[in-house]
């Protein structure tokens, strides 16, 4: 059973709005992840956080922004939607390097 | 920067067949390298997690080589199953996030 959720699992979306990925996780993780999946390509980085308060950005340039308010909580989000932001979102978590990593089950965004 | 390959890009094999996965990678500076499953349009399983001082780990049919001065691991799948079609990532991990190759896509036909 995971212990990290995203919302919605789908979702289409018109140009121009504005859109917030959720991203919860019940393990008590410091370390959160952003990374983005063109179909059938590589992850990408887009975000992280170190804890409470932390945010930094990846190493693929995003429009996206996040914040940290909560150790749990994690939400990403796009201002203004564009076609080009239609892609795969996986939020991530981890306690240390020692415990590896725990993915979400995925957002996948189409823009139209 | 962390360059991940990952050898063959894909792959057929009849059930009960034995896979072999190979990853590489540029930058031997890892904290761990762990390999992911990943079905078409879903996230990433975890499979198997090995620690920059190990050499290996196992999990069922499930074994994976590390060898970090070189910058390789290899996966290996015994007597494989249908339900093991998939996309398999190998990771290695530094202090803050995972670098990660285009993965190999096994299908295990019936």
């Amino acid at each position: 059973e995971a212990d990290i959720y995203q919302t919605p699992r789908y979702l289409v979306i018109g140009t121009g709005k504005k859109i917030t990925l959720e991203c919860s996780q019940t393990m008590g993780h410091d370390k959160m992840y952003w990374y983005q999946q063109d179909p059938g390509m590589e992850l990408h980085l887009i975000h992280y956080s170190y804890g409470v308060n932390s945010t930094e950005k990846g190493d693929l340039s995003s429009e996206s922004t996040v914040s940290r308010i909560r150790t749990e909580h994690f939400p990403l989000t796009l201002e203004s939607a564009r076609p080009s932001h239609t892609s795969q979102y996986l939020c991530a978590s981890s306690e240390t390097t020692v415990y590896g990593y725990t993915f979400g089950s995925g957002t996948r965004l189409t823009v139209v | 920067k962390q360059e991940v390959t990952q050898i063959p890009a894909a792959l057929s094999v009849p059930e009960g067949e034995n896979l072999v996965l190979n990853c590489s990678f540029t930058d031997s500076a890892i904290y761990n390298l762990q390999w992911f499953r990943q079905d078409p349009g879903k996230g990433l399983t975890s499979l198997l997690l090995i620690q920059s001082s190990q050499r290996e780990q196992t999990s069922g049919r499930l074994n994976a080589s590390l060898d970090k001065s070189s910058g390789r691991s290899t996966l290996y799948i015994a007597a494989s199953q249908p339900g093991d079609s998939a996309t398999y990532l190998c990771s290695p991990g530094n202090d803050y996030k995972l670098s990660f190759g285009a993965g190999t896509t096994v299908t295990v036909r019936a």
